[in-house]
């Protein structure tokens, strides 16, 4: 069974650096790019990066850039987002999520249960 | 950015009612448009994938079509496990979602 599972959330002070993990397995986590998305309270879906399956390419939302690094550790099967100078605008839930490229059009499949990332003083 | 605009925002309905939900998209995004279905305090589960393939697992009674700039989302008898906020995300260029329908019971 696929499965995706974050941690390193919590509360941070405006200014404040804080590093989220996704743990993958079920599925060869090498071979897929992954994508973290975060959802602000009573939000929509925000998508906030990409990284590609070797993790030489790496992409960002204009709001992040700058700000947050994606990386990943392919011999761990680990995903992380190192944030930092957090605003309260970044509060938020955090999902790493999937890329599927079967075909032309990429899909998140599946999300992981995600992390909450409280920015308050 | 493509701007990705969802109708409703929020709809109340019954069980076994027929629903469409709308997202537009401010410039063709040929099919790269995907649908996810959001129930609270979950994580989001893919329903429709390149606008009009359903996702392993997901009931027949949910549909996708659409092409370019419009597309929709049809549940055609709502199911009590339905209700939930649906966004539709696409992946032509840097991805966007939908602002998202809260689908409650009527």
């Amino acid at each position: 069974e696929v499965q995706l599972l974050e941690s390193g959330g919590g509360l941070v002070q405006p200014g404040g650096s804080l590093r989220l993990s996704c743990a993958a397995s079920g599925f060869t986590f090498s071979s897929y790019a992954m994508n973290w998305v975060r959802q602000g309270p009573g939000k929509g879906l925000e998508w906030v990066s990409l990284i590609s399956d070797t993790g030489d390419n790496t992409y960002y939302a204009e709001s992040v850039k700058g700000r947050f690094t994606v990386s990943r550790d392919n011999s761990k099967n680990m995903l992380y987002l190192q944030m930092s100078s957090l605003r309260a605008e970044d509060t938020a839930v955090y999902y790493c999520a999937k890329d599927v490229r079967v075909t032309a059009v990429p899909w998140f499949d599946p999300w992981g249960q995600g992390t909450l990332v409280t920015v308050s003083s | 950015d493509i701007q990705m605009t969802q109708s409703p925002s929020s709809l109340s309905a019954s069980v076994g009612d027929r629903v469409t939900i709308t997202c537009r998209a401010s410039q063709s995004i040929r099919t790269y448009l995907n649908w996810y279905q959001q129930k609270p305090g979950k994580a989001p589960s893919l329903l429709i994938y390149a606008a009009s393939s359903l996702q392993s697992g997901v009931p027949s009674r949910f549909s996708g079509s659409g092409s370019g700039t419009d597309f929709t989302l049809t549940i055609s008898s709502l199911q009590p496990e339905d209700f939930a906020s649906y966004y539709c995300q696409q992946t032509y260029s840097t991805i966007t979602f939908g602002q998202g329908t809260r689908l409650e019971i009527k």
